[in-house]
């Protein structure tokens, strides 16, 4: 059974452009939730998408945006990209959004803005 | 005062040690998460629990959710054990939602 797939896995941008990261869940699973990950901060929840809707959401800006799709894979959004974006971002996938399961988590986009 | 915390922030050991990880938190809770990250970025799911305690080879995972806390242990402590641990608890009214701590970062010398 294939894993949690994000891509790209690098990406290099110039601040004040957009950027969309992608995020495969294993396979049967609907709920795909987001993080970044920055030294400063840890671990951060950005939001969670259950059926095509987003059922919760972080402490983050606007620019910080996403979607699910009706096969489940989820897309996240950052435009007008700041310095302080640079961080790893990490999707995990899980069966429902109730469910106490294991946390299955992607390989991550590390995104570098210059 | 974060919601979760973990200590120790470091951690050397030398191979064959025993080490334990304490992560502590102060919301009500319907799971908490053991996670290991090696450099790179993946994380990897060591145990989940919401009650007593799991083992899984050289790794024993704790909970005490009256006292609001939780220990990782590592048996005979091996250099490729070196990764940051990561304890992160799921709240029951928040989704699949998971709040962390800042980690441990485990170094295991030869």
């Amino acid at each position: 059974k294939a894993g949690v797939t994000q891509t790209p896995r690098y990406l290099i941008k110039t601040r004040g452009q957009q950027v969309t990261l992608s995020c495969s869940p294993i396979s049967g699973h609907r709920s795909v939730s987001w993080y970044q990950q920055t030294p400063g901060q840890g671990l951060q929840f950005l939001f969670e998408y259950f059926s095509e809707t987003q059922r919760n959401k972080g402490n983050f800006p606007g620019r910080f945006s996403g979607r699910q799709f009706s096969n489940s894979r989820s897309e996240m959004n950052v435009s007008t990209l700041e310095l302080g974006d640079s961080a790893l971002y990490l999707c995990a996938s899980s069966p429902g959004i109730w469910l106490n399961t294991e946390a299955f988590f992607g390989q991550g986009t590390r995104l570098t803005v210059v | 005062k974060n919601e979760v915390e973990q200590s120790p922030q470091n951690l050397t050991a030398q191979e064959g040690e025993f080490i334990t990880i304490n992560c502590s938190y102060s919301v009500g809770i319907s799971a908490l998460h053991w996670l290991q990250q090696h450099p790179g970025g993946g994380i990897v799911s060591l145990f989940m629990l919401s009650s007593g305690k799991k083992k899984h080879g050289r790794l024993i995972a704790t909970i005490n959710i009256q006292e609001k806390h939780s220990s990782l242990h590592i048996t005979a402590s091996h250099p490729r054990d070196s990764a940051v641990y990561i304890c992160a608890v799921k709240q029951g009214t928040s989704g699949s939602r998971l709040t962390f701590g800042e980690g441990t970062q485990l170094t295991v010398n030869p």
